[in-house]
């Protein structure tokens, strides 16, 4: 079965600076990947979807790219705020289609 | 966040008890999905429900009992739970096409902290 690694770490970033969390898969690369945030008590909130052809793609001061040779994908959150502060998760498909979620990463950006 | 809505948002139940967890979608999307979430644990997926059809059941155990009478709403019936049962259950919908391919993002609703004594 597919393993999926974010970094269990907190990532704790000041305001301004660009927040870079990565996401690692361990088998099979999967035809798309996607990034959810989720605040605490509540459920993930999409993002952003990128497919393996697709090298890099943008929403706002959002960035995420998919490299299937390191089988990594990277998720940058670029001028940080505070408002950022959350965790992030990386979902891909398994073997049987169904999509499987990392534990994310933590983001705490300090005024 | 109105569109996945999920009661009750917390529940605290003896491990005699029976319970239901509730969710609707006001989406109109024709997958549901259960999952459970643990402290520091990925999301577990629990059921998946296309077009009102229970498609997967990823070996959860018998007092998790899932129900899902039209493709709005969707049930998951509780009854002697143990503790280690206790972790945030999320519902979540989304659209899928017929022949597969890459489906859209899932929508979660807010989720239920069951916590069993």
């Amino acid at each position: 079965s597919q393993k999926i690694e974010q970094n269990s770490e907190a990532l704790n970033i000041q305001e301004g600076k660009t927040a870079t969390l990565t996401c690692n898969y361990t088998n099979y690369s999967p035809a798309y990947l996607q990034w959810y945030r989720q605040d605490p008590g509540r459920g993930p909130v999409f993002l952003l979807l990128i497919r393996e052809n697709e090298k890099e793609k943008r929403k706002e001061r959002l960035k995420v790219t998919f490299d299937t040779t390191l089988k990594q994908s990277l998720f940058h959150i670029t001028a940080s705020q505070p408002a950022d502060s959350a965790t992030y998760l990386c979902a891909l498909p398994n073997s049987w289609g169904k999509l499987q979620f990392g534990a994310g990463t933590q983001v705490v950006v300090t005024p | 966040e109105t569109g996945v809505t999920q009661t009750p948002r917390h529940l605290v139940m003896g491990m005699t008890n029976k319970k239901s967890l509730k969710c609707e979608q006001h989406l109109g999307h024709n997958a549901m999905y259960w999952y459970k979430q643990s402290a520091k644990k990925p999301l577990e997926l629990m059921f998946v429900y296309n077009f009102k059809e229970q498609t997967e059941n990823n070996s959860v155990p018998s007092r998790f009992s899932p129900e899902c009478p039209n493709s709005s709403h969707l049930f998951l019936h509780l009854h002697t739970l143990q503790p280690e049962d206790s972790a945030l259950y999320l519902c979540a919908s989304s659209q899928v096409g017929l022949a597969g391919g890459i489906p859209y993002e899932q929508y979660f609703g807010p989720g239920t902290r069951l916590t069993v004594t």
